[in-house]
């Protein structure tokens, strides 16, 4: 069990640009969470998946940030047209389960948008 | 909507004093709660759940009861040790009408313990 792992771990990006960061859960943990997190606050739900489903999405933050998760392995976060306003510390975590199961955090990719 | 409320930190103690950490939420429906921790460089952990009221959840030493009449859900420690220096948050997560768990976070709490 190597844990959750999410690449890349910085990302620095101008203005305009897309993004796109990956997780890599929990081998056969059939759950995987998007969260975004700023300074001096909790994590901020955004999406989440049981195995290739996206069951709930209405918590992105807008048209411009996107999830898939292709093959219920490993999921992408892509934002397009980057603000700076997306500066933040984005988290993955996944679990195994169906119902309110605990969730394994990754360590996040902190963006930058300059 | 539903909402977590954290006590501000941080929170400065001496090592071997209690703790107190203050969570209150609002929700529709029926939450389950969680205390998770994020120890400095590191990931958010679970450290202990209560899924149903009166239910105490209970972890290296660290304790919080379901409180459903009160809405709160506070984080006790008897004795903190150095070590314990994190950032804590109290969160819960209940399940929305299309049938999703939606989970919500507090702000954190900052516990910082001087030997």
């Amino acid at each position: 069990d190597t844990g959750v792992s999410q690449n890349p771990r910085h990302k620095i990006t101008k203005r305009g640009q897309n993004v796109t960061f990956r997780c890599d859960p929990i081998s056969e943990h059939n759950r995987l969470y998007w969260y975004r997190q700023t300074l001096g606050q909790g994590p901020e739900f955004l999406t989440y998946f049981q195995n290739e489903a996206q069951l709930e999405k209405s918590r992105l933050l807008s048209d411009r940030f996107s999830a898939e998760r292709p093959k219920g392995s490993f999921s992408t976060l892509e934002i397009q047209r980057t603000e700076q306003g997306d500066s933040a510390m984005y988290l993955c975590a996944s679990s195994f389960g169906t119902g309110l199961d605990t969730q394994y955090f990754g360590p996040g990719t902190r963006l930058t948008v300059l | 909507g539903n909402s977590v409320t954290q006590m501000e930190g941080p929170v400065t103690l001496s090592e071997e004093a209690f703790l107190t950490i203050n969570c209150t939420y609002t929700a529709t429906g029926y939450p389950s709660l969680f205390w998770y921790v994020q120890y400095p460089g590191e990931g958010l952990q679970l450290l202990l759940k209560a899924t149903k009221a009166d239910d105490k959840g209970s972890n290296k030493g660290f304790e919080a009861t379901y409180r459903k009449e009160t809405t709160s859900f506070h984080l006790e420690k008897g004795s903190v040790q150095v070590s314990d220096s994190a950032v804590y948050f109290c969160a819960l997560s209940v399940r929305a009408s299309g049938g999703s768990y939606i989970p919500t976070f507090g702000r954190g709490t900052s516990l910082i313990v001087h030997p």
